[in-house]
């Protein structure tokens, strides 16, 4: 069966500090894979996407950037944080192929506080 | 373009009365229809889906049927739990390059015992 993991859960960074988000998906191949944000008591807002490594797409013009170095691995990152960036980060999979209908599987969510 | 279109809420109900979260969409081209359930604190996870036209998805006692002359996938249940507050998205996918897939706002549901 298909697993995606993220992390870290939580975290609290000052601002104009990095940031690393990782995320992996287990036991499949070839996924898109999906960065979202959500604000508080807000919707989702889609960030990147990417197709295949090192192809990536983004979907909004910000302090952010995403990387996928490796097939089933994604991350998002950030060289210095904003106040604005705080919210709920989710990191998501899909595949039209192979018995998958297009929908989304996400991974638990990562925290961001940034004071 | 491609999006959805829901009712927002807050949405509060009594324990075992029925539930109904509107939605609807407007598509290029031939989607699939999604909703997804967020829990406090948690991931979205799926909670039915429908591939075409008149399919009715269902799951833990929800259910939504893909009305394609109303572009719409209204989300029922009968009788909810408290249990069932929650965060609900209805979302569609379209195939296309990077697999479109567009969410609606959400509705929050409170249930009270």
């Amino acid at each position: 069966s298909q697993t995606i993991h993220q992390w870290p859960a939580t975290l609290v960074q000052p601002v104009g500090s990095p940031l690393s988000l990782e995320c992996t998906v287990e036991g499949t191949s070839n996924p898109n894979l999906y960065w979202y944000r959500q604000a508080a008591g807000r919707g989702l807002q889609l960030l990147f996407y990417s197709v295949g490594i090192g192809q990536i797409s983004s979907e909004v013009p910000q302090n952010l950037s995403a990387s996928r170095p490796q097939d089933r691995q994604f991350i998002l990152s950030s060289k210095k944080l904003l106040l604005s960036d705080s919210g709920f980060y989710l990191c998501a999979w899909g595949r039209l192929a192979g018995g998958f209908t297009g929908e989304l599987f996400f991974g638990e969510g990562s925290r961001l506080t940034v004071l | 373009g491609n999006s959805v279109t829901q009712m927002e809420g807050p949405v509060t109900l009594s324990e075992e009365a029925f539930l109904t979260i509107n939605c609807t969409y407007t598509a290029t081209g031939y989607p699939s229809l999604f909703w997804y359930v967020q829990y406090p604190g948690e991931g979205l996870q799926l909670l039915l889906k429908a591939t075409k036209a008149d399919d009715k998805g269902s799951n833990k006692g929800f259910e939504a049927t893909y009305r394609k002359e109303t572009t719409s996938f209204h989300l029922e249940k009968g009788s909810v739990q408290v249990s069932d507050s929650a965060v609900y998205f209805c979302a569609l996918s379209v195939r296309s390059y990077g697999q479109n897939f567009v969410f609606g706002p959400g509705t929050r549901l409170s249930v009270l015992p």
